[in-house]
């Protein structure tokens, strides 16, 4: 039962850009929350992306970005590379919930 | 290294109780709030509590799937967080995983540790 929305999935070509849609309500993103990305690789655990909404950790490309508007973030990859193959979760916190929410989860397909 | 390890899965009979544990090593354990997650087999990331730091007021929050279950504590002078599980039920069957707050002694600031996660078995 995830709070915030994403596509089951999204593809795209080496070198081509895509963006993950991270859909939430006024109990979570809409109420200045901040949102992070995971990045979780098949058969591991999931891995910090982006934090506060745009921001990334030492170490990650800036191929990966953050944006934040309204009710809803977003993620964004380009210049796509097979290694971006797995699942991406958006996460916030609600305070209906008073607790930490996550995205449905999205798989990035690479063709 | 800054790592947390999580240890205590295992398999078990619905009804009955597990503890698992999480021991951080590479930093203040203590300043940081720590989280347990898990991942059911084939679905999404589930939050199942937190358990702030002492200098945040040392305050507990719990998915409504697992309060009045589950209890999360910490014992900050071995570095070390425990995530006691009773009345299981077949549907906690999952991969507990342990993370730590990016930020000190502030909550929602990102996961930036996770454990490999520990593998929870509940079953007749």
């Amino acid at each position: 039962q995830s709070v915030l929305t994403q596509p089951p999935s999204v593809s795209g070509a080496p070198g081509q850009r895509v963006t993950i849609s991270c859909t939430g309500s006024s109990s979570n993103i809409g109420a200045n929350y901040d949102v992070h990305w995971y990045q979780q690789l098949p058969g591991t655990a999931p891995k910090l992306l982006i934090y506060a909404n745009n921001n990334r950790p030492s170490g990650v490309p800036d191929r990966f970005s953050g944006s934040k508007s309204g009710t809803s973030a977003s993620l964004a990859i380009t210049g796509l590379q097979a290694e971006d193959e797995a699942d991406y979760y958006c996460q916030s916190y609600d305070s209906s919930l008073s607790g930490y929410v996550f995205g449905t989860g999205t798989k990035v397909t690479v063709l | 290294e800054v790592q947390v390890v999580e240890s205590g899965g295992g398999l078990v009979q619905p009804g009955r109780s597990l503890r698992l544990s999480c021991t951080g090593s590479g930093f203040t354990f203590g300043d940081h709030t720590m989280s347990w997650f898990r991942q059911a087999p084939g679905k999404g990331l589930e939050w199942v509590g937190f358990l702030r730091s002492k200098a945040y007021g040392g305050t507990t929050a719990y998915a409504a799937s697992v309060k009045g279950r589950f209890t999360i504590s910490r014992d900050d002078s071995e570095s070390i967080a425990y995530l006691q599980m009773n009345s299981l039920k077949t549907e906690d069957t999952a991969v507990y995983y342990c993370s730590r707050d990016r930020v000190v002694a502030i909550s929602n600031s990102g996961m930036d540790v996770w454990g490999q996660g520990t593998t929870v078995t509940v079953s007749s």
